[in-house]
């Protein structure tokens, strides 16, 4: 089944110890997006590709960086986790960019990986 | 600003129909969806108004007033497997989607 599949479920790093996680999709959706959602919060977008097209928010910290190396993949790096990065991660994608008013701008999330910071 | 307001918590009970507000102050208006999501996983797609009106889908209905800023879900018949939270997302003029904090809805035997 088409989906967007994020590995892994659940990551454990230390303090300051970078970690890659990643995303993919077998939707052949042009865009693809990064949240952090904490607990009881809502999700907070950190960025987004457009095919590759880099667009980062405003308030997303240099320490969080993305790479998109082809449609299917998207990864999230960040580079010295601190306690406060312990979040829910998600992925997702959309057929289109999200200006349009579109239903084709809905978004699918994948499953997300939970990032523990020790 | 940019705002989204909808109730912390609802408790109803199974085989009822319950209401979840939104209101929405945003820059721009692209589309409003509903997203649905169980503790621990991530969201998924309920619905999407760009249009005022009623759309149906099952046992669930969003409605949308632009004018008025304001949408709310309708969950009909509800059963134990609706307990979730309901997040409210509008779509704003820069491309961004805008998530409102959830509704953490309690259904009840």
């Amino acid at each position: 089944d088409a989906m967007v599949i994020q590995n892994p479920r659940y990551q454990v790093t230390q303090f300051g110890k970078p970690v890659t996680l990643s995303c993919s999709q077998t939707l052949n959706h042009n865009v693809m997006y990064w949240y952090q959602q904490k607990s009881s919060q809502a999700p907070k977008l950190l960025f987004h590709y457009y095919d590759k097209d880099f667009n980062n928010e405003a308030d997303t910290p240099d320490n969080f960086q993305s790479r998109r190396p082809n449609t299917s993949f998207c990864f999230l790096d960040i580079r010295s986790p601190g306690l406060g990065d312990a979040a829910m991660y998600l992925c997702a994608t959309s057929i289109t960019g999200l200006a349009g008013g579109r239903a084709t701008d809905t978004q699918y999330f994948g499953p997300g990986t939970r990032l523990t910071v020790l | 600003g940019q705002n989204i307001d909808q109730p912390t918590e609802m408790t109803a009970t199974e085989g009822a129909i319950v209401q979840i507000n939104c209101t929405y102050q945003t820059s721009g208006f692209n589309g409003l969806f509903w997203y649905q999501q169980h503790a621990g996983e991530a969201p998924t797609f309920l619905s999407y108004n760009v249009l005022d009106g009623l759309e149906e889908k099952g046992r669930f209905s969003s409605f949308l007033s632009r004018s008025k800023g304001y949408s709310y879900l309708l969950l009909k018949e509800l059963q134990m497997k609706d307990s979730a939270s309901y997040l409210c997302a509008v779509a704003g003029s820069q491309g961004n989607l805008i998530f409102g904090k959830g509704t953490k809805l309690s259904v009840k035997p």
